[in-house]
């Protein structure tokens, strides 16, 4: 069974402070990497992929990749009150996307 | 959500009702998805098919089935609905290795088994 592991949090940050969220995965063969962002209610939606080992820099956001490690990050700089919400890790290869169960995170204005 | 819609939004059941969820997807893609999300679960894949005229298990199979119909469609079917089946249920499609393999996701549909 692969499996994809994450704090469930919630991790809370002040505005203006750097949000760090982490991810393990079990498939040492997985090939992409993926982070949704997910408000109450609705459905995710995606705002990283990742690939290769390093890091990979969009806007506010940076998703970091250690395939020896079997672990993948995302930071968020200067948090924002709409980042609220759950972030999803998505692991995959050749099947379907594996999820985590989502960390919360709580910006504290 | 862009591409991929499914229906209904909200359905009550009662236990042992049955009852299909439709999905159906305009971005020609190849593959489709079943998901069903639970607090504190994540995603869970139930059923996925990986071209027209194909389906397998996922994570969850368990009193559900799948027909895709064509490339466009992909429905879920309760058979007799259980309390332990309600949850959010997410149809998605994967795109083209171009998009990244992202997965789009449609807007869920509310199942409550009363």
């Amino acid at each position: 069974q692969k499996e994809v592991e994450q704090n469930s949090g919630p991790l809370s940050v002040p505005e203006g402070a750097i949000a760090s969220l982490n991810c393990t995965y079990s498939d040492r063969v997985s090939q992409s990497f993926f982070w949704y962002r997910q408000y109450s209610g609705k459905s995710p939606e995606l705002i990283m992929s990742i690939y290769s080992n390093g890091d990979k820099e969009d806007g506010r956001f940076t998703a970091q990749l250690n395939k020896a490690s079997q672990y993948v990050s995302l930071l968020i700089r200067d948090s924002q009150p709409s980042d609220s919400a759950t972030y999803l890790c998505a692991v995959g290869g050749n099947t379907p996307l594996v999820f985590g169960k989502g960390t919360r995170l709580s910006v504290i204005a | 959500n862009a591409g991929v819609t499914q229906t209904p939004k909200f359905q009550v059941l009662k236990t042992g009702q049955s009852m299909t969820l439709q999905c159906a997807q305009d971005m020609n893609h190849n593959s489709m998805y079943w998901y069903r999300q639970d607090p504190g679960m994540g995603l869970r894949l139930i059923y996925y098919s990986a071209s027209e005229g194909t389906t397998d298990k996922g994570e969850v199979p368990n009193g559900y089935n799948v027909s895709r119909l064509n490339k466009r469609e992909f429905s879920l079917r309760l058979e007799s609905a259980a309390p332990s089946q309600t949850s959010v249920y997410f149809c998605a499609s994967p795109g083209t290795p171009n998009s990244g393999n992202t997965i789009y996701f449609g807007e869920g549909s509310w199942l409550t088994v009363v």
